[in-house]
């Protein structure tokens, strides 16, 4: 089955470091660009970034550039999403999903960050 | 960065009503713009990319088409099912932007 499946739900308290994953299965992974997106709860929905897995290329948006570091591992068909220090505004629910157009979408994890 | 500006911000209307969606970018992007739908609480889907192709399995009455920097979505007859948000997006050059999204309730 083609698929991405996400890591599950995170609870952190701001300061903290977090890297929540999304692995790819049922097709070529290294053939295609992965991206993230935010959804702050009642939100609309805010691209972050994507990486092409192929040769790990990294493009951010400007809002998240430097906020968060996007990488992959090939080896296992796996992106991820990482935060070094964590911030009660990062609280949301992320997605990983698949280029040109984001035709397939992980399930989401959910990141609540609370002191 | 490629900004895209989408109205309205929210909809009311009848079953059976003809509903339009519109996304305006702030340059040129030929016809890398996509639709997606939101229901709550759930993934978004994938419901047309190249501005005017229909994914495989979304219903007929969904449409999208292009005019310039300016992208409509249309919803031919609304269903009850249709009740979501959404969202269009730009992936020009690998950086995708969304707009601001529509919500879409039944009057």
């Amino acid at each position: 089955e083609v698929q991405l499946v996400q890591s599950g739900a995170e609870v952190k308290k701001p300061g903290e470091s977090l890297k929540i994953s999304c692995r790819g299965s049922g097709f070529t992974f290294t053939d295609h660009w992965i991206g993230w997106v935010r959804q702050v709860p009642g939100k609309g929905l805010e691209w972050m970034g994507v990486i092409y897995v192929g040769d790990s290329d990294t493009r951010y948006s400007p809002s998240f550039q430097g906020q968060v570091t996007i990488s992959v591992d090939k080896s296992i068909s796996t992106a991820y999403l990482q935060w070094s220090s964590l911030k009660a505004s990062d609280t949301a629910m992320f997605y990983c999903a698949r280029e040109s157009y984001f035709d397939l979408w992980g399930q989401g994890t959910l990141v609540t960050v609370s002191s | 960065d490629i900004q895209m500006t989408q109205s309205p911000s929210s909809l009311s209307a009848s079953v059976g009503d003809r509903v339009t969606i519109t996304c305006r970018a702030s340059q040129g992007i030929s016809n890398l713009l996509a639709w997606y739908q939101q229901r709550p609480g759930k993934v978004p889907k994938l419901l047309i990319y190249a501005a005017s192709t229909l994914q495989s399995g979304v219903p007929s009455r969904f449409s999208g088409s292009r005019s310039g920097t300016d992208f409509t979505l249309t919803i031919s007859s609304l269903q009850p099912e249709d009740v979501a948000t959404y969202y269009c997006r730009t992936y020009v050059s690998a950086r995708g932007t969304f707009g601001q999204g529509t919500k879409v309730e039944i009057k």
